[in-house]
């Protein structure tokens, strides 16, 4: 049973559209969410972390984190064909010295 | 943004090869990480690091053996190499606190033969 659950496994969503995308922790020791993208061949690379209750704001990318429930979310408007890619969310807590927690991903197609 | 360079790119091994992999960092991090990312099983920690000489067990070390000769550098052995090690390994670096992002390196595809 992974520890961090991610759905949608997939995503398909028309460009200019908005993709949500939904992470939920079953490990309640953890306080910190990161969101990554990886492309297809790469790296993963972090997008956006958001550590308080609420909500913040990057361009066309907005994450929500409910810490009671141990529940964030991205969302991405005005979709592109370039934000096709593997998203994976990351957790971590106070005694986990650094390591994170990450999911299996939800993969994000958006076609022109 | 962080640098983590890996070493090689792509490999081609034996079965029952020794094989290793290395990872550098430049920014001074104190925590190193080797995962490998297979589909199906997402991103899985083999071993870590919190700084020069020491390496600790993650999730699945069974297999590998890992090295932190100094704080730029971790690498990850393999001493007799399996087919089920073909892989797509991933070395990242970070702090030790527990907000502290994780950088990635490129990666190293690894097939065994």
């Amino acid at each position: 049973q992974q520890k961090v659950q991610q759905s949608p496994e997939s995503l398909i969503v028309p460009e200019g559209g908005m993709a949500s995308l939904n992470c939920t922790s079953s490990d309640r020791n953890v306080d910190y969410f990161w969101w990554y993208r990886q492309h297809s061949g790469k790296s993963p690379k972090m997008l956006m972390s958001i550590f308080s209750n609420g909500e913040k704001e990057e361009g066309r990318f907005t994450v929500h984190l409910n810490k009671a429930s141990l529940h964030t979310s991205l969302h991405i408007r005005d979709s592109q064909p370039s934000d096709s890619a593997l998203y994976l969310c990351a957790a971590s807590g106070p005694g986990n010295t650094g390591k994170l927690i990450f999911g299996l991903g939800t993969t994000l197609q958006v076609q022109p | 943004e962080a640098a983590v360079t890996q070493s090689p790119r792509n490999k081609v091994a034996v079965t029952g090869g020794k094989v290793t992999l290395s990872c550098n960092q430049t920014n001074n991090h104190n925590n190193m990480y080797w995962y490998r990312q297979d589909t199906g099983h997402g991103l899985r920690l083999i071993h870590y690091s919190y700084g020069a000489g020491s390496t600790e067990k993650g999730d699945i070390p069974d297999g590998y053996k890992a090295s932190r000769p100094s704080q730029e550098n971790f690498s990850l052995i393999l001493e007799l190499a399996t087919p089920s090690q073909t892989s797509v390994y991933f070395c990242a670096s970070g702090d030790q606190g527990a907000g502290d992002t994780q950088y990635f390196g490129p990666g190293t595809r690894l097939l065994v033969l």
